[in-house]
């Protein structure tokens, strides 16, 4: 069974920085892209990265660029998405996909809430 | 603010058809594969539909997509009480270098 499990969201004062984590299991991890996406509270869905299956090729919305990093494990079975100088505005649920070539999101973990406050 | 529009909100009698809209530009919806999700009530989000109009193993054929131009439509007939969702269109923007949600719309059963 394909599986993606979020985990590393929590509570952060503004500044602040975080380190969200999805483990994958179920199939070839090192076969996809792997991306983030974001849901703020009562908002819509926003894309957030894309990372390519070897890690050459890294994509991110314009809101983030410079502040969020998407990395991957391939040896790991893992996607990494570290968020640093963190604003209110980042506070949302955080949901890591598995991408079909950055054309779809085939398959979500279940999402990690990240609150920024003060 | 999203680059592809979607109506925020249908709603049809329990049996009947809903179409969903999702207007987009020539970078695209024009250029690329259109996906749409659903989201149900507090869970996460599904693909429903991919590559515009393919559905994916487990999908009703009471769903189907279509795309026409910088446009692209989601269909859903015989219209139950668990449709009852928020649904997304999505692709990829190749002037943005990056994936692209629909505004999102709701899904009533009257």
């Amino acid at each position: 069974e394909v599986q993606l499990v979020e985990s590393g969201g929590g509570l952060v004062q503004p500044g602040g920085s975080l380190r969200l984590s999805c483990a994958a299991s179920g199939f070839s991890f090192s076969s996809y892209w792997m991306t983030w996406v974001r849901q703020a509270p009562g908002k819509g869905l926003n894309w957030v990265a894309t990372i390519k299956q070897d890690g050459s090729e890294k994509y991110y919305v314009d809101s983030v660029k410079g502040r969020f990093t998407v990395s991957r494990d391939n040896a790991k079975n893992t996607l990494y998405l570290q968020m640093n100088s963190l604003r209110v505005e980042d506070t949302a649920v955080y949901y890591c996909g598995r991408m079909q070539e950055a054309s779809e999101v085939d398959c979500w973990g279940q999402g990690t809430l990240v609150t920024v406050s003060p | 603010q999203s680059v592809l529009t979607q109506p925020p909100s249908v709603s049809a009698a329990p049996g009947q058809k809903v179409t969903i809209s999702c207007s987009g530009s020539s970078s695209n919806i024009g250029h690329d594969y259109v996906s749409w999700y659903q989201q149900l009530p507090g869970t996460a989000p599904k693909l429903l539909i991919y590559e515009n109009n393919k559905r994916p193993s487990g999908i009703p054929d009471r769903f189907s997509g279509s795309r026409s131009g910088t446009s692209a439509t989601l269909g859903i007939t015989g219209l139950q009480t668990g449709d009852e969702a928020d649904y997304y269109c999505g692709t990829w923007d190749d002037s943005l270098s990056a994936f692209v949600f629909g505004t999102g719309t709701k899904v009533t059963v009257l």
